[in-house]
């Protein structure tokens, strides 16, 4: 099955500064690639994500782009604020009926004042 | 409109009892899938059904546990005999089509003693 492999576990930036995270992927048939970010005690929610036929997407401050040859994705987070302070996952799947996601472990990010 | 609902939000039960998490999906959405989230950890996929059935439950650690949509909106995840390693938080999502977005419930949290 497929698996999903996240970097760092544990990121802390100055507030203003950028953050990435990224995650490699083991299933070259995966085809769908969200990041949800989720608040402690808090349901996961999505804040962008990536279809295989597409290399980067971007919503404001927030994008992630996706190399398929080498099986890895990034979110990359700009101009970072106090409420970006939350753990995020990144996810794959390859539909198919087999729609389930494969989540990373997390990244817990830390704004600095 | 309601977003993904879960009842109840908390569950503790004894070693070795019944226990059933109700979820309530978004109105419409076809697909409706349930994860488990234990601490310091990603969501980890069980069971997708699409409509009223299971098109994908390799997740289901055992045979303990079950789940059922029988009119194609609520699910009922079911797990028997339960061991304290079952307590977790388990999360339910559903998308509109498969390979669309989820969008997860508030999740039930489980303690097994």
């Amino acid at each position: 099955g497929e698996n999903v492999e996240q970097h760092p576990s544990t990121l802390s930036v100055q507030e203003g500064d950028s953050a990435v995270i990224k995650c490699t992927y083991s299933d070259s048939a995966s085809n769908y690639f969200p990041w949800y970010k989720q608040e402690l005690g808090k349901r996961p929610q999505l804040i962008i994500d990536i279809r295989s036929n597409v290399g980067e997407k971007k919503d404001q401050r927030i994008a992630v782009t996706l190399n398929k040859t080498a099986k890895h994705f990034s979110l990359h987070i700009t101009e970072t604020q106090p409420e970006d302070s939350a753990v995020y996952f990144c996810a794959a799947s390859f539909g198919g009926g087999a729609d389930g996601l494969t989540f990373g472990k997390g990244t817990h990010l830390i704004i600095q004042p | 409109g309601a977003g993904v609902s879960q009842t109840p939000s908390n569950k503790v039960t004894e070693k070795g009892k019944y226990v059933e998490l109700r979820c309530d999906p978004i109105s419409g959405h076809t697909a409706l899938y349930w994860y488990r989230q234990s601490l310091g950890q990603g969501p980890e996929f069980l069971i997708y059904f699409q409509g009223t059935g299971a098109a994908d439950d390799s997740g289901l650690p055992n045979d303990r546990f079950f789940a059922v949509r029988p009119e194609g909106s609520v699910s009922t995840l079911k797990i028997q005999r339960t061991e304290r390693g079952d307590s977790a938080v388990y999360l339910c999502a559903s998308s509109l089509r498969n390979q669309e977005t989820q969008y997860f419930g508030p999740g039930t949290r489980l303690l097994v003693l």
